[in-house]
């Protein structure tokens, strides 16, 4: 069974700040992929990147990063300088290989940035 | 180009009736899938379609079903509905069987009183 928790529920922080949204999975597979997606209060999930589980490099895209761990079955995404616009829920999901749409996600993390 | 179109944005429905929900995916995506997600819970995977045919189906009771079109919109029906089934159900379409990245729509949000 596939299993993803995502242990913080709410985090708040002032503008600007960095903020680091934590992500653990379980999976049996030897390959599989790796989400993140933000919802923000309008409903709709906007992807934000994919992680095949065979490339551990991390990486940056503007003010996100994210790390990525086998060896603790993490992903971890942080937002740097964090904008009252990154208010949001975010969400780390789990994909099989070859397993068509079929996403398990987390419970989600509610970001709160304030000014 | 549209994104992922779903109706109605919002319903209300009362116990043991009947809803269908719509989504439109984007065009040139062929595969749609339907996830339920209840209030603080993260979506949970109903059912994929693929070129018409059931490709996959989530640990849901018989009362949900779906289809998929010529055109490939789809529509997901559930029966004799619960409270429980009060949520955001969410379409997300992608072009083929394999291909990983999946775009959402705005989601329906059905109430059941």
């Amino acid at each position: 069974a596939q299993k993803v928790t995502q242990a913080q529920t709410e985090i708040s922080v002032v503008e600007k700040e960095d903020v680091t949204l934590d992500c653990v999975y379980e999976t049996r597979d030897t390959t599989y992929y790796l989400f993140w997606y933000k919802q923000p209060p309008s409903g709709e999930l906007v992807f934000l990147i994919r992680r095949n589980s065979f490339d551990e490099q991390n990486e940056i895209s503007g003010r996100y990063s994210w790390n990525f761990q086998k060896s603790t079955s993490s992903f971890n995404f942080t937002i740097t300088a964090s904008q009252v616009v990154d208010s949001a829920v975010y969400f780390c999901a789990l994909g099989r290989t070859g397993g068509g749409n079929k996403l398990t996600f987390g419970t989600g993390t509610q970001l709160k940035v304030e000014l | 180009d549209a994104g992922v179109t779903q109706s109605p944005t919002h319903l209300i429905k009362t116990r043991g009736q009947h809803v269908t929900l719509r989504c439109s995916p984007i065009s040139g995506h062929k595969s749609v899938s339907w996830y339920q997600q209840v209030l603080g819970q993260g979506p949970q995977f109903i059912f994929q379609y693929y070129e018409k045919e059931e490709r996959g189906r989530g640990n849901f009771p018989d009362r949900f079903s779906a289809r998929q079109f010529p055109n490939y919109s789809s529509e997901l029906n559930v029966n004799a509905l619960l409270l429980g089934d009060s949520a955001l159900y969410l379409c997300a379409s992608r072009f083929g069987q394999i291909t990983y990245e999946q775009y959402f729509g705005p989601g329906t949000r059905l109430t059941v009183t």
